[in-house]
């Protein structure tokens, strides 16, 4: 069964830089079928969509955090790999890793959040 | 961008209830439509995709409806593994996601 699992340091310093990396367990990031995804939950809030990737490295950001974030992917470790710079308080958050399937649209394949790993705290403090 | 919103934010309601959760985009998004439900500590579980697809594995007393700006989710009869919080989330351009519902005991 298919497994994501986030990692990385659940401290992190103002004006610093986030790094997750996400597993994936009982599949292929190289499938040509899925997209990649990192999604986050401040505390008590909602989800937001942070950015996509795809195995051959085409992303898709939030305008919101395009000039902050970087996904990349490493094939070879079945991992993709989620970068947030200059972090403030309001990045603490439980950051979600996820597999994107797709549906057939006329202009192309549209993608959706099929399965999602457990999440990972992130705190953004001195 | 596209905005999602749901409503009621919050919902009570008893086991054996009908219930249902309205979702609107700021622009027409056809069927590129998600819910969610997710439960304290938990990570969101996909429900209905594509509008009204149902999931594999998740009950059929969940459906979804609607298409353009106007769309629903609806439980047809409550039950208490159901008490949670219900996103929906558009894919028609890049993602956004609605402010959530919970539904609580009554």
């Amino acid at each position: 069964q298919l497994q994501l699992q986030a990692s990385g340091p659940g401290l992190v310093k103002p004006s610093e830089t986030l790094s997750l990396t996400c597993t994936v367990s009982d599949g292929s990031i190289s499938s040509e079928t899925y997209y990649w995804g990192w999604v986050r939950q401040p505390p008590g809030k909602g989800l937001e969509w942070i950015g996509s990737i795809y195995y051959s490295g085409t992303t898709h950001y939030n305008p919101s955090l395009k000039s902050r974030v970087t996904l990349s992917v490493d094939t070879s470790k079945n991992q993709f790999t989620l970068q947030l710079t200059s972090v403030t308080a309001a990045d603490t958050a439980v950051y979600y890793c996820a597999r994107l399937n797709y549906n057939w649209g006329q202009v192309g394949a549209m993608y959706y959040f099929e399965y999602w790993g457990q999440g990972k705290v992130v705190a953004v403090s001195s | 961008d596209i905005q999602m919103t749901q409503s009621p934010s919050t919902l009570s309601a008893s086991v054996g209830d009908r219930v249902t959760i309205t979702c609107r985009a700021s622009q027409s998004i056809s069927t590129w439509l998600a819910w969610y439900q997710q439960k304290p500590g938990k990570a969101p579980k996909l429900l209905i995709y594509k509008a009204s697809s149902l999931e594999s594995g998740v009950p059929s007393r969940f459906s979804g409806s609607g298409s353009g700006t106007e769309f629903t989710l609806t439980i047809t009869s409550l039950q208490p593994d159901d008490f949670a919080t219900y996103y929906c989330q558009q894919y028609n351009t890049y993602w956004t996601f609605g402010q959530g519902t919970k539904v609580e005991i009554k």
